[in-house]
C-alpha cells in the first residue's frame, strides 16, 4: 500500500496568514494526488484534485502543487471559515490512501 | 444537483451485520464508481473498497476481505455496504463517495453521502 505522510499534524494560524501542508508519498503516484477539508460532523469536502486542479465552487486562495512524492497544499489567506482538518489522498494506486490529517486553528 | 442520501444510524452487537444504503439522484448512477470510505471516532479516513454501478464489480481493500459486501440496485439508483461479523472497533461513520472521474475506478471522491453511524456495542 502506498503510505501518505502528512505534516503538520496540527497548526496554528492568524487570519490572513498563509498556510501550507505537505504530504509525501512513499512511492511514486505522478500527479494522482487530491485534498479534502472536513469539518466537524461533516462528510469530507474535495477542494483540490490531480495535485493542481481547484475543484469547483472551491476558493481561489486554495492551492496544490507537487509530484511525484512530495506534494503541498497552501491557502494563501486563512479565513474563520477555513478551520477544518485537511486530507491529502492518492488515487494512483488501490488501495487508495489517505493522509493522518491535518488540524487547523485558528491563533 | 448530484446527491447520494445514505440510511440513518445504527446499533449493532458484536458479531451481527449492518447493511448500509447509498441513494444517488442527479446524475447517472451507471456512469460513476462508488467507493465506502470510513471513520472511527477521533480517526483519520480509511478506505473500504468500489463498487462499478455498470458491472457490480467490486474492488475491496484486503483489510475487509471476506467481511464486506458491496451492491447495487440500478434500478433505484442506490449502493448498499454490508459488513459482517462485526467487532466494537468498526464503530464508525461510513460514507459512499462517488469517483470523481467518469468510469474511473481510482480517482479523487466529488460527492459524499452524509454519512451513517454504526455503533457496535454488547
Amino acid at each position: 500500500d502506498v503510505q501518505m505522510t502528512q505534516s503538520p499534524s496540527s497548526l496554528s494560524a492568524s487570519v490572513g496568514d498563509r498556510v501550507t501542508i505537505t504530504c509525501q508519498a512513499s512511492q511514486d503516484i505522478s500527479n494522482y494526488l487530491n485534498w479534502y477539508q472536513e469539518k466537524p460532523g461533516k462528510a469530507p469536502n474535495l477542494l483540490i484534485y490531480d495535485a493542481s486542479n481547484l475543484e469547483r465552487g472551491v476558493p481561489s486562495r486554495f492551492s496544490g502543487s507537487g509530484s511525484g512524492t512530495d506534494f503541498t497544499f497552501t491557502i494563501s489567506s486563512l479565513q474563520p471559515e477555513d478551520i477544518a482538518t485537511y486530507y491529502c489522498q492518492q488515487s494512483d494506486i488501490l488501495p487508495l490512501t489517505f493522509g493522518g490529517g491535518t488540524k487547523v486553528e485558528i491563533k | 444537483q448530484v446527491q447520494l442520501v445514505q440510511s440513518g444510524a445504527e446499533v449493532k452487537k458484536p458479531g451481527a451485520s449492518v447493511k448500509v444504503s447509498c441513494k444517488a439522484s442527479g446524475y447517472t448512477f451507471t456512469g460513476y464508481y462508488m467507493h465506502w470510505v470510513r471513520q472511527a471516532p477521533g480517526q483519520g479516513l480509511e478506505w473500504m473498497g468500489w463498487i462499478n454501478p455498470n458491472s457490480g464489480g467490486t474492488n475491496y481493500a484486503q483489510k475487509f476481505q471476506g467481511r464486506v459486501t458491496m451492491t447495487r440496485d440500478t434500478s433505484i439508483s442506490t449502493a448498499y455496504m454490508e459488513l459482517s461479523r462485526l467487532r466494537s472497533d468498526d464503530t464508525a461513520v461510513y460514507y459512499c463517495a462517488r469517483a470523481r472521474g467518469k468510469y474511473s475506478s481510482s480517482s479523487s471522491l466529488d460527492y459524499w453521502g452524509q454519512g451513517t453511524l454504526v455503533t457496535v456495542s454488547s
